[in-house]
């Protein structure tokens, strides 16, 4: 089905460890975003990117990296991972960041760093 | 802080009535703003979205008006159902950041 993936779902992390959460999309979409969701909470802006080869921050960048190679793939990477990164990121793609059509969001992945 | 925000957490409204859910926000640069529903352990699906040269836009059961004047958004339900019930957010984009509030959740009543 076309639409946003997220890999993995679930992922526990030690402390210190690195790892990256995969992002695809198969609607030839331009933009697509990072965020991360705290229980009871908003959703808060990472990473985003307009177009292949662009990235930029967004509201909590600090110990996350990305790329953009391709339109189809928006990997974030955790460098050190810390207690503090424990959430739930979701991952969103559309055609641009100023509507005339639907954003998609992934299912999510839960990460907890002990 | 943020500069979108809701004014209640909580809103409860009874089966088949219309739900009216308020966000307030603070940037006057902001020129699109989006309205997402939440379910439990889903990720946020696009509802309905207006650009700021508008004041009204309608969906199916949904519409969305903004106040530029005194910065206020709102999203109304009509006849709302069992299958309303979320957490909703307003989001807005400011220079291609697309910037969440905290969101109000919907109890529908039986």
């Amino acid at each position: 089905n076309a639409g946003v993936t997220q890999t993995p779902k679930f992922q526990v992390l030690k402390t210190g460890q690195s790892m990256t959460l995969q992002c695809a999309q198969d609607m030839n979409h331009e933009y697509m975003s990072w965020y991360r969701q705290d229980p009871g909470m908003g959703l808060r802006l990472i990473h985003y990117s307009v177009g292949a080869g662009i990235t930029d921050q967004g509201e909590v960048p600090n110990g996350y990296n990305v790329s953009r190679s391709t339109t189809e793939d928006f990997p974030l990477r955790l460098l050190s991972a810390a207690p503090s990164q424990t959430s739930v990121y979701f991952c969103a793609s559309s055609y641009t960041s100023t509507g005339g059509t639907e954003a998609f969001f992934g299912q999510g992945t839960r990460l907890t760093v002990v | 802080g943020e500069s979108v925000g809701l004014h209640l957490p909580t809103l409860s409204v009874q089966e088949g009535d219309n739900s009216i859910i308020n966000c307030a926000y603070s940037n006057s640069a902001s020129d699109y703003f989006i309205w997402y529903k939440q379910e439990s352990g889903k990720g946020p699906q696009f509802i309905i979205d207006i650009r700021s040269n508008m004041d009204k836009r309608q969906g199916q059961r949904v519409t969305v008006l903004l106040n530029k004047t005194v910065k206020h958004l709102s999203l109304q339900i009509a006849a709302t159902q069992p299958g309303d019930s979320a957490v909703y957010f307003c989001a807005e984009n400011i220079d291609d950041k697309i910037i969440f509030g905290k969101g109000t959740r919907l109890h529908i009543l039986p």
